[in-house]
């Protein structure tokens, strides 16, 4: 089983609606949990950082951890064209792992005005 | 805002030569890292680096990799004798005071191995 699985999409949403990320995981020792987003040709920017189980908000993104089912939510509210690029999650397990991120294959969006 | 960079965005290099990859990290920080990603598949840990000496390494990382933090900001990658398979996306990560903080990634540099 792998340890982060995540959906390649592509994942096509028309402008203006909510878009709905996901990743499940297998090792239950993770407790640091990334989303990060890659325009092609660049590197992964950073956009929500979340510690354990619970919801953070950060203007129209929302991001959830549910520790319970191994399973965590990036949510894009308001969808722009220029939010269309390869969301990545990434987790790790915290300080006895020094940081190393296991990262997720990627999710390819495509929001259409 | 801060950001990591790396030089230079790609390197063209023939299969058993050596190459140095060279990043610099956000001031401020003091974890390292190195993830590649090879075309089409995850981004995957080579290294970390902190207090001059490397933290974790990936099996990926074997003795033909080296990293170092030659002076006060520069964070390097050496791949001594390249193979065709070295060729990705190589990318540089630096975090702050304590590794479980959020990592900041660079815009990597494309390795094309020929």
């Amino acid at each position: 089983q792998k340890e982060v699985e995540q959906d390649p999409g592509p994942l096509s949403v028309p402008e203006g609606a909510i878009v709905s990320l996901n990743c499940t995981y297998s090792n239950s020792a993770f407790q640091y949990f990334m989303w990060y987003r890659q325009y092609s040709r660049k590197g992964p920017e950073l956009l929500m950082y979340t510690y354990s189980s619970g919801n953070k908000e950060d203007g129209r993104f929302t991001a959830q951890v549910d520790k319970s089912s191994k399973y965590i939510s990036l949510f894009i509210r308001d969808s722009q064209p220029s939010d269309s690029a390869t969301y990545l999650c990434a987790m790790s397990v915290g300080t006895d792992s020094w940081g190393k991120l296991q990262f997720g294959a990627g999710t390819q969006v495509v929001v259409t005005p | 805002e801060p950001e990591v960079t790396q030089t230079p965005s790609h390197q063209v290099t023939q299969m058993g030569q050596e190459v140095i990859l060279r990043c610099v990290p956000i001031s401020n920080h003091l974890y390292f890292y190195w993830y590649r990603q090879i075309l089409g598949q995850k981004v995957e840990f080579l290294v970390s680096f902190y207090n001059n000496e490397i933290s974790e390494k990936s099996e990926i990382f074997d003795d033909q990799f080296s990293v170092e933090r030659p002076d006060g900001s520069n964070f390097t990658l050496k791949i001594r004798s390249t193979k065709l398979e070295d060729s990705a996306m190589y990318f540089c990560a630096s975090s702050g005071t304590n590794s479980n903080q959020p990592q900041h990634f660079g815009d990597g540099t494309r390795l094309s191995i020929l």
